[in-house]
């Protein structure tokens, strides 16, 4: 099973549509982050928690929310999708708790979303 | 404006021979990079990281290099296997970015039998 599960992988919507996307790890990390990719562009970060009482904002915060449930569980939500939207969304988990730490982010499969 | 930059959106090399991507970056409060791998429908994962410590870092098949003067890095895969085929980020960070990275846009390498 993976480390970092995000659910759904795949989900098509209609513009104005509610959206959540769900992540939960099981690393035991206290770092969670949402990043979009969009072709030409790499991955830009939408929003991060490094512990379940902070939460803050990233480079493309507008139009997206978060809730830190649990350490485990980080969910991105649209409250309303619109077409630029659609992209391939990706959850990461870090630890720089780690005596080893890089600086690595450890990153789900991804979750495609469409905004028709 | 993009800050870390991979001009070269694709690359082809034959198989045994060295892979070289390129990575370039504007803020020169980046003092850390890392380089990232993703196959196609998952997640990026670690491939190797450099500090601005130090000018090389090598482990195994791959080295990065990094030029400070020249905000520049790269990436060299020797010998190349088809089974690196993938596409490669390039993340920075520093103080600024609270721990945080940027990413370039990616650089897709085929590496042909």
């Amino acid at each position: 099973d993976a480390d970092v599960t995000q659910t759904p992988r795949n989900r098509i919507t209609k513009t104005g549509k509610r959206i959540m996307l769900e992540c939960s790890q099981t690393k035991g990390h206290d770092r969670m982050y949402w990043y979009r990719q969009d072709p030409g562009l790499g991955l830009r970060l939408i929003y991060y928690s490094f512990d379940v009482k902070d939460i803050n904002k990233g480079e493309i915060s507008d139009g997206y929310s978060v809730s830190r449930q649990a350490q485990a569980k980080f969910s991105l939500s649209l409250e309303s999708a619109i077409p630029n939207q659609t992209a391939l969304y990706f959850c990461a988990t870090s630890d720089p708790q780690s005596g080893r730490y890089t600086g690595e982010l450890f990153f789900g499969e991804g979750s495609r979303l469409t905004v028709l | 404006d993009q800050q870390v930059k991979q001009n070269s959106p694709s690359l082809s090399v034959q198989e045994g021979r060295i892979s070289i991507l390129n990575c370039d970056y504007t803020n020169s409060m980046f003092d850390y990079f890392l380089w990232y791998k993703k196959y196609p429908a998952e997640g990026p994962t670690f491939l190797i990281s450099i500090s601005s410590i130090k000018d090389k870092n090598e482990d195994g098949r791959f080295t990065v290099f990094l030029n400070k003067s020249a905000k520049h890095l790269s990436l060299h895969i020797v010998p190349s296997q088809p089974g690196d085929s993938a596409v490669y980020f390039c993340a920075a960070s520093g103080a600024d970015y609270g721990q945080n990275f940027v990413f370039g846009p990616g650089t897709r390498l085929s590496v042909l039998p």
